[in-house]
């Protein structure tokens, strides 16, 4: 039921890109992303609704394949803030909310 | 102002004491949560509270119990702390159900001794 993340771990140099992918056995209706740093609560990134709208954030977006029940976060010209763990949350479509793996994402100089 | 604050930030009690952590909101949101952290770092849902409908996660103990005096508030309480029951709990809010942005609090890191 939990989604499951892809790397579980990533270490990037500032300026790099990296992709992390969310995979739900389930059907969705939403997936969100949020971002947590160490000894801190996690924040809010996006939602991406059934749609396969695709949304930014800066140089953070994300994309939402209803049909493969997937999401991949795109992170673009990394900082040094990016670092920190991501978190996929997926809403099924029988109103079941799960949270994904996570991904360690480390961004060096 | 804090938006989700939740206390205490640090709790360390002994096996089979019973213990509280509190949660306000002060963002006007309908809609709290609790969730676990482990050790690994997962995030699991315990209950959303939405209108005092209370929605609990069936792989959650019954010694865990959600209280909501009000809308701004949503206290859990745990009986007979276990050691397992260690972790980082949080709790959140947001406006509707789950489809929209949640506010996390900083978050409670309970140990169990």
């Amino acid at each position: 039921q939990q989604p499951v993340q892809s790397p579980q771990a990533v270490i990037l140099r500032e300026g790099e890109d990296a992709v992390i992918n969310c995979s739900s056995s389930k059907a969705l209706y939403s997936v969100h992303w949020y971002r947590q740093k160490h000894g801190e609560a996690p924040v809010f990134l996006m939602i991406l609704l059934k749609g396969g709208e695709q949304k930014g954030h800066e140089k953070i977006s994300a994309s939402f394949n209803e049909k493969k029940q997937q999401s991949s976060l795109y992170l673009t010209a990394s900082q040094l803030s990016y670092s920190g763990t991501y978190f996929c949350g997926t809403e099924t479509t029988g109103n079941q909310f799960y949270f994904g793996t996570g991904t360690s994402l480390t961004v060096i100089p | 102002d804090t938006a989700v604050s939740q206390t205490p930030k640090y709790l360390v009690t002994q096996m089979g004491n019973d213990k509280s952590i509190k949660c306000e909101q002060n963002l006007g949101h309908d809609t709290m949560y609790w969730y676990k952290q482990d050790s690994k770092k997962f995030l699991k849902i315990m209950f959303s509270y939405n209108n005092k409908e209370l929605i609990i996660n069936e792989t959650v103990p019954n010694r865990f119990s959600p209280k909501s005096p009000d809308k701004a508030h949503l206290n859990l309480h745990i009986n007979s702390l276990e050691l397992g029951d260690s972790a980082v709990y949080f709790c959140a809010s947001s406006q509707g159900r789950v489809s929209t942005e949640a506010f996390f609090g900083q978050g409670t890191r309970l140990t169990v001794v």
